[in-house]
Protein backbone atom coordinates (compact mmCIF):
# COMPACT_ATOMS: atom_id res chain seq x y z
CA UNK A 1 0.00 0.00 0.00
CA UNK A 2 1.46 3.61 -0.79
CA UNK A 3 1.75 6.01 2.05
CA UNK A 4 2.27 9.51 2.21
CA UNK A 5 4.72 11.97 4.85
CA UNK A 6 4.85 15.19 4.89
CA UNK A 7 7.39 16.39 7.49
CA UNK A 8 6.15 19.73 8.36
CA UNK A 9 3.20 19.96 10.78
CA UNK A 10 2.97 23.16 11.45
CA UNK A 11 5.43 26.32 9.26
CA UNK A 12 5.15 30.35 10.46
CA UNK A 13 6.52 32.64 7.47
CA UNK A 14 6.37 36.30 7.30
CA UNK A 15 4.62 37.95 4.27
CA UNK A 16 6.58 37.65 1.20
CA UNK A 17 9.04 34.55 2.26
CA UNK A 18 9.68 31.79 -0.06
CA UNK A 19 8.08 28.60 0.34
CA UNK A 20 8.71 24.71 0.12
CA UNK A 21 6.92 22.43 1.86
CA UNK A 22 7.52 18.86 1.93
CA UNK A 23 5.92 15.61 0.78
CA UNK A 24 7.31 12.05 0.04
CA UNK A 25 5.58 8.97 -0.85
CA UNK A 26 6.52 5.20 -1.32
CA UNK A 27 4.81 3.39 -3.24
CA UNK A 28 6.59 0.68 -6.03
CA UNK A 29 4.47 1.39 -8.96
CA UNK A 30 3.40 4.49 -11.03
CA UNK A 31 1.62 7.04 -9.19
CA UNK A 32 -0.82 10.34 -9.53
CA UNK A 33 0.37 13.27 -7.89
CA UNK A 34 -1.88 15.87 -5.48
CA UNK A 35 -2.03 18.97 -3.49
CA UNK A 36 -4.82 19.86 -2.09
CA UNK A 37 -5.31 23.25 0.32
CA UNK A 38 -7.87 23.87 2.59
CA UNK A 39 -8.86 27.63 3.17
CA UNK A 40 -10.54 28.17 6.86
CA UNK A 41 -13.98 27.07 6.90
CA UNK A 42 -13.76 25.88 3.45
CA UNK A 43 -13.96 22.75 1.15
CA UNK A 44 -10.64 21.26 0.40
CA UNK A 45 -9.74 22.51 -3.07
CA UNK A 46 -7.60 20.93 -5.80
CA UNK A 47 -3.91 23.08 -6.09
CA UNK A 48 -2.20 21.29 -8.82
CA UNK A 49 -1.52 17.75 -9.60
CA UNK A 50 1.25 15.65 -11.89
CA UNK A 51 0.32 12.49 -13.89
CA UNK A 52 3.24 12.54 -16.42
CA UNK A 53 5.38 14.88 -19.05
CA UNK A 54 7.09 17.72 -17.31
CA UNK A 55 8.04 17.23 -13.58
CA UNK A 56 7.48 20.74 -12.82
CA UNK A 57 3.53 21.51 -12.37
CA UNK A 58 2.56 24.77 -12.12
CA UNK A 59 -1.11 25.43 -9.99
CA UNK A 60 -2.88 28.21 -9.35
CA UNK A 61 -2.10 31.05 -6.85
CA UNK A 62 1.39 31.14 -7.90
CA UNK A 63 2.09 27.53 -6.41
CA UNK A 64 4.40 24.88 -8.28
CA UNK A 65 5.91 21.13 -7.33
CA UNK A 66 8.52 19.10 -8.51
CA UNK A 67 7.96 15.29 -9.02
CA UNK A 68 11.07 13.55 -8.51
CA UNK A 69 11.03 10.15 -9.42
CA UNK A 70 14.38 9.16 -7.93
CA UNK A 71 13.41 11.19 -4.77
CA UNK A 72 9.91 10.12 -4.51
CA UNK A 73 8.97 13.63 -3.94
CA UNK A 74 6.81 16.05 -4.72
CA UNK A 75 7.44 19.37 -3.00
CA UNK A 76 4.86 22.51 -2.79
CA UNK A 77 6.69 25.61 -3.60
CA UNK A 78 5.66 29.79 -3.64
CA UNK A 79 8.11 31.84 -4.36
CA UNK A 80 6.41 34.90 -2.00
CA UNK A 81 3.99 33.89 0.41
CA UNK A 82 0.50 36.47 0.75
CA UNK A 83 -1.00 36.57 3.92
CA UNK A 84 -3.72 35.06 2.23
CA UNK A 85 -2.42 31.58 2.19
CA UNK A 86 -2.85 30.76 5.66
CA UNK A 87 -4.56 27.42 5.51
CA UNK A 88 -3.96 23.27 5.40
CA UNK A 89 -1.58 21.83 3.11
CA UNK A 90 -2.04 18.14 2.17
CA UNK A 91 0.05 16.22 -0.03
CA UNK A 92 -2.10 13.02 -1.30
CA UNK A 93 -1.25 10.68 -4.16
CA UNK A 94 -3.32 7.53 -5.63
CA UNK A 95 -1.37 4.64 -7.38
CA UNK A 96 -2.23 4.54 -11.93
CA UNK A 97 -4.34 1.54 -11.98
CA UNK A 98 -6.58 -0.39 -14.75
CA UNK A 99 -9.34 2.08 -14.43
CA UNK A 100 -10.77 1.94 -11.34
CA UNK A 101 -11.59 4.58 -8.91
CA UNK A 102 -8.79 4.74 -6.67
CA UNK A 103 -8.94 6.87 -3.41
CA UNK A 104 -6.65 8.81 -2.74
CA UNK A 105 -3.68 8.60 0.27
CA UNK A 106 -3.34 11.90 2.21
CA UNK A 107 -0.13 12.98 4.17
CA UNK A 108 -1.25 14.38 7.58
CA UNK A 109 -0.92 17.77 6.03
CA UNK A 110 0.85 20.92 7.04
CA UNK A 111 -0.73 23.72 8.85
CA UNK A 112 0.77 27.10 7.16
CA UNK A 113 0.38 30.47 8.88
CA UNK A 114 1.55 33.66 7.20
CA UNK A 115 2.00 36.41 9.51
CA UNK A 116 1.60 39.96 7.85
CA UNK B 1 -18.79 27.21 -10.01
CA UNK B 2 -20.80 23.30 -9.33
CA UNK B 3 -19.80 22.06 -6.26
CA UNK B 4 -20.09 18.58 -3.84
CA UNK B 5 -22.46 19.68 -0.87
CA UNK B 6 -23.10 17.27 1.77
CA UNK B 7 -26.01 17.06 4.88
CA UNK B 8 -26.07 17.86 7.73
CA UNK B 9 -22.78 19.88 8.14
CA UNK B 10 -22.92 18.29 12.25
CA UNK B 11 -24.46 15.19 13.21
CA UNK B 12 -25.01 14.07 17.08
CA UNK B 13 -25.68 10.90 17.57
CA UNK B 14 -25.56 8.27 20.57
CA UNK B 15 -23.67 5.23 20.93
CA UNK B 16 -25.26 2.18 18.69
CA UNK B 17 -27.40 4.15 16.57
CA UNK B 18 -27.65 4.19 12.80
CA UNK B 19 -26.77 7.66 11.04
CA UNK B 20 -27.22 8.82 6.84
CA UNK B 21 -24.75 11.24 5.68
CA UNK B 22 -25.84 12.71 2.24
CA UNK B 23 -23.98 13.67 -0.42
CA UNK B 24 -24.67 15.50 -3.62
CA UNK B 25 -22.14 15.38 -5.77
CA UNK B 26 -21.42 17.10 -9.37
CA UNK B 27 -24.13 16.34 -11.64
CA UNK B 28 -22.18 15.07 -14.47
CA UNK B 29 -19.17 13.17 -12.81
CA UNK B 30 -19.69 9.47 -12.96
CA UNK B 31 -17.41 8.41 -9.84
CA UNK B 32 -17.73 9.43 -5.83
CA UNK B 33 -15.88 8.92 -2.61
CA UNK B 34 -16.02 8.63 0.88
CA UNK B 35 -13.46 9.51 3.00
CA UNK B 36 -12.97 10.12 6.79
CA UNK B 37 -10.96 12.56 9.29
CA UNK B 38 -10.92 11.64 12.79
CA UNK B 39 -8.87 14.69 14.80
CA UNK B 40 -5.89 15.40 14.23
CA UNK B 41 -4.92 12.35 11.98
CA UNK B 42 -4.63 11.63 8.22
CA UNK B 43 -7.48 12.20 5.81
CA UNK B 44 -8.58 8.50 5.13
CA UNK B 45 -10.36 6.80 2.29
CA UNK B 46 -12.74 4.67 3.01
CA UNK B 47 -15.11 3.81 -0.61
CA UNK B 48 -15.26 4.82 -4.21
CA UNK B 49 -19.10 4.44 -6.02
CA UNK B 50 -19.22 3.47 -9.88
CA UNK B 51 -22.17 2.90 -11.66
CA UNK B 52 -24.17 1.42 -8.90
CA UNK B 53 -21.42 -0.60 -6.89
CA UNK B 54 -18.57 -0.14 -4.90
CA UNK B 55 -15.29 0.08 -7.18
CA UNK B 56 -12.64 0.32 -4.53
CA UNK B 57 -12.62 0.18 -0.46
CA UNK B 58 -10.45 -0.01 1.97
CA UNK B 59 -10.24 -2.23 5.41
CA UNK B 60 -11.80 0.81 7.68
CA UNK B 61 -15.28 -0.05 5.42
CA UNK B 62 -15.98 -3.07 7.51
CA UNK B 63 -19.66 -4.18 7.41
CA UNK B 64 -20.75 -1.65 9.30
CA UNK B 65 -20.62 1.16 6.59
CA UNK B 66 -22.55 0.65 3.23
CA UNK B 67 -23.35 3.17 0.38
CA UNK B 68 -25.40 4.13 -1.80
CA UNK B 69 -27.31 6.28 -4.27
CA UNK B 70 -30.97 5.84 -3.61
CA UNK B 71 -31.60 8.34 -6.50
CA UNK B 72 -29.92 10.51 -9.61
CA UNK B 73 -28.34 12.98 -7.56
CA UNK B 74 -27.52 11.93 -3.75
CA UNK B 75 -24.66 9.56 -2.36
CA UNK B 76 -25.29 8.09 1.29
CA UNK B 77 -22.79 7.25 3.46
CA UNK B 78 -24.71 5.10 6.37
CA UNK B 79 -23.64 3.42 9.54
CA UNK B 80 -25.04 0.84 10.23
CA UNK B 81 -24.53 0.82 14.53
CA UNK B 82 -21.92 3.59 15.13
CA UNK B 83 -19.15 3.24 17.42
CA UNK B 84 -17.22 5.95 19.37
CA UNK B 85 -14.35 5.74 17.20
CA UNK B 86 -16.78 6.66 14.36
CA UNK B 87 -16.43 10.04 15.86
CA UNK B 88 -15.05 11.92 12.82
CA UNK B 89 -15.09 14.56 9.71
CA UNK B 90 -16.97 12.30 7.02
CA UNK B 91 -15.92 13.96 3.36
CA UNK B 92 -17.83 12.80 -0.05
CA UNK B 93 -15.72 13.96 -3.36
CA UNK B 94 -17.07 13.02 -6.67
CA UNK B 95 -14.75 12.87 -10.02
CA UNK B 96 -15.81 12.86 -14.08
CA UNK B 97 -13.95 9.91 -14.64
CA UNK B 98 -10.76 8.06 -14.11
CA UNK B 99 -8.44 8.90 -16.99
CA UNK B 100 -5.57 11.55 -15.73
CA UNK B 101 -7.25 14.23 -17.33
CA UNK B 102 -10.76 13.57 -15.93
CA UNK B 103 -9.97 12.21 -12.34
CA UNK B 104 -9.62 15.38 -10.03
CA UNK B 105 -11.75 14.51 -7.20
CA UNK B 106 -14.13 17.46 -5.84
CA UNK B 107 -14.26 17.59 -2.02
CA UNK B 108 -17.02 18.46 -0.11
CA UNK B 109 -17.63 20.34 3.01
CA UNK B 110 -17.39 17.72 5.16
CA UNK B 111 -19.86 16.51 8.14
CA UNK B 112 -18.88 16.47 11.52
CA UNK B 113 -20.41 13.33 13.06
CA UNK B 114 -19.60 12.84 16.85
CA UNK B 115 -20.72 9.55 18.67
CA UNK B 116 -21.52 10.14 22.12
Amino acid sequence: AQSVSQHNHHVILSEAASLELGCNYSYGGTVNLFWYVQYPGQHLQLLLKYFSGDPLVKGIKGFEAEFIKSKFSFNLRKPSVQWSDTAEYFCAVNKVSGGGADGLTFGKGTHLIIQP
Amino acid sequence: EPEVTQTPSHQVTQMGQEVILRCVPISNHLYFYWYRQILGQKVEFLVSFYNNEISEKSEIFDDQFSVERPDGSNFTLKIRSTKLEDSAMYFCASSEGVREDTDTQYFGPGTRLTVL
